[in-house]
């Protein structure tokens, strides 16, 4: 069974530009979470979404905005990039929410410049 | 609040075992995680337990948890070079999809 997949790998964008990220969940997963890894707030909860609903959302402004289709696969969203924003963005599945264990995929760096 | 601790830093000689703390605040934790990462790479789930387990076993890991006292760790027999990379405990509660995550425990294992 394919893990999950996130594209692109490698971003480099300007500050004030916007991007979007995707994330593939493993099959028959449904549960699709985010995470930002920078070397000075360590590893952080972005949102997840079940069933194409955010159900919970970590502490980040509403620049970051996310998204999850019928498939499962989720897109993430970032307005107005700030140079603070380059970091590893991951992804992570899981089978649903009674199942917490959660697959990462190997994630997006994003550079801001 | 949540919280995760864990020492930043462990050197070890191939062929001996590690072992990674991690502390954490919330006691209402219900899963409780072991993540690998190496340079570059994404997360590698290693082992998780329930917070109803005292121990599991799995292979050449080992984790104990210790409810009472809010720890757990990580005990690696015999490391090997392959193992060093940095390794994160995280927690979670039922049905939240969110982790928690510590800092992070850099291993180095020397021949």
């Amino acid at each position: 069974k394919a893990g999950v997949t996130q594209t692109p790998r490698y971003l480099i964008k300007t500050r004030g530009q916007q991007v979007t990220l995707s994330c593939s969940p493993i099959s028959g997963h449904r549960s699709v979470s985010w995470y930002q890894q920078t070397p000075g707030q360590g590893l952080q909860f972005l949102f997840e979404y079940f069933s194409e609903t955010q159900r919970n959302k970590g502490n980040f402004p509403g620049r970051f905005s996310g998204r999850q289709f019928s498939n499962s696969r989720s897109e993430m969203n970032v307005s107005t990039l700030e140079l603070g924003d380059s970091a590893l963005y991951l992804c992570a599945s899981s089978l649903d929410r009674g199942q917490e264990t959660q697959y990462f995929g190997p994630g997006t760096r994003l550079l801001v410049l | 609040g949540e919280d995760v601790e864990q020492s930043l830093f462990l050197s070890v000689r191939e062929g001996d075992s590690s072992v990674i703390n991690c502390t954490y605040t919330d006691s209402s934790s219900t899963y409780l995680y072991w993540y690998k990462q190496e340079p570059g790479a994404g997360l590698q789930l290693l082992t998780y337990i329930f917070s109803n387990m005292d121990m599991k076993q799995d292979q050449r890991l080992t984790v104990l948890l210790n409810k009472k006292d809010k720890h757990l760790s990580l005990r690696i027999a015999d490391t090997q070079t392959g193992d060093s990379a940095i390794y994160f405990c995280a927690v979670s509660k039922s049905n939240t999809g969110k982790l928690i995550f510590g800092q992070g425990t850099t291993l180095q294992v020397k021949p």
